[in-house]
């Protein structure tokens, strides 16, 4: 069965710095991969997909993920972190056999703090 | 249209009662989805159409639930004789497929609270 897991419930990092949330994935067949963020009271925003191509996926608001088959990971990137990048990011995956859907299966969420 | 609208955004009931929510998705949208989000988990998927055709339900989706999309617009989900069980976010998300290229936009979902 298809399923994604995010090891890690909360990240901390400090404004500035460079920030990575994790995830790594399990499918059967090649993988399409998806980067989606929470703020509160707000619907989920998408952020990056992978489907084929280059394993470096630039996404919106300066994120980017880095996908390694190797590893089975897509881990979430960002160079220098912002205050306002605080919020609950979701990885996901496309359900198997759910051929051309935005059927998702979600990771359980990471909760991305950023200080001052 | 700014997005995808979900109403109400919060809803209290009695166990044995029933509820309707409502979705509108964003305009020339042909897909919509509905997912299900427990405090702590991502979201789950319940069901989604294609215009007006129901294509696919989840397990997750007991014969209490039922989703319809009438005139491939907006959409409903009912759920009868709620269970305290069925306390969640219910999220709402539609797209326009092109080829495989399909992003989903969420609404802000309507938190049902089942007492």
């Amino acid at each position: 069965a298809q399923s994604v897991a995010q090891p890690e419930d909360q990240v901390n990092v400090a404004e500035g710095n460079p920030l990575t949330v994790k995830c790594t994935y399990s499918v059967s067949g090649n993988p399409y991969l998806f980067w989606y963020v929470q703020y509160p009271n707000r619907g989920l925003q998408f952020l990056l997909k992978y489907i084929t191509g280059d394993n470096l996926v630039k996404g919106s608001y300066g994120f980017e993920a880095e996908f390694n088959k190797s590893q089975t990971s897509f881990h979430l990137k960002k160079p220098s972190a912002l205050v306002s990048d605080s919020a609950l990011y979701f990885c996901a995956v496309r359900g198997h056999g759910s051929g051309n859907t935005g059927k998702l299966i979600f990771g359980q969420g990471t909760t991305l703090q950023v200080k001052p | 249209d700014t997005g995808v609208s979900q109403d109400p955004r919060h809803k209290i009931t009695k166990r044995g009662q029933n509820v309707t929510f409502r979705c509108d998705p964003i305009s020339e949208h042909n897909r919509l989805y509905w997912y299900r989000q427990t405090l702590g988990q991502g979201p789950e998927f319940l069901t989604y159409f294609q215009n007006e055709a129901q294509l696919e339900k989840s397990r997750l989706l007991s014969d209490r639930f039922s989703a319809e999309r009438p005139k491939g617009s907006f959409s409903t989900l009912e759920i009868q004789r709620t269970e305290q069980g069925d306390s969640a976010m219910y999220l709402c998300a539609s797209s326009f497929v092109r080829g495989t290229n399909e992003k989903l936009f969420f609404g802000s979902g309507t938190q049902l609270s089942v007492l």
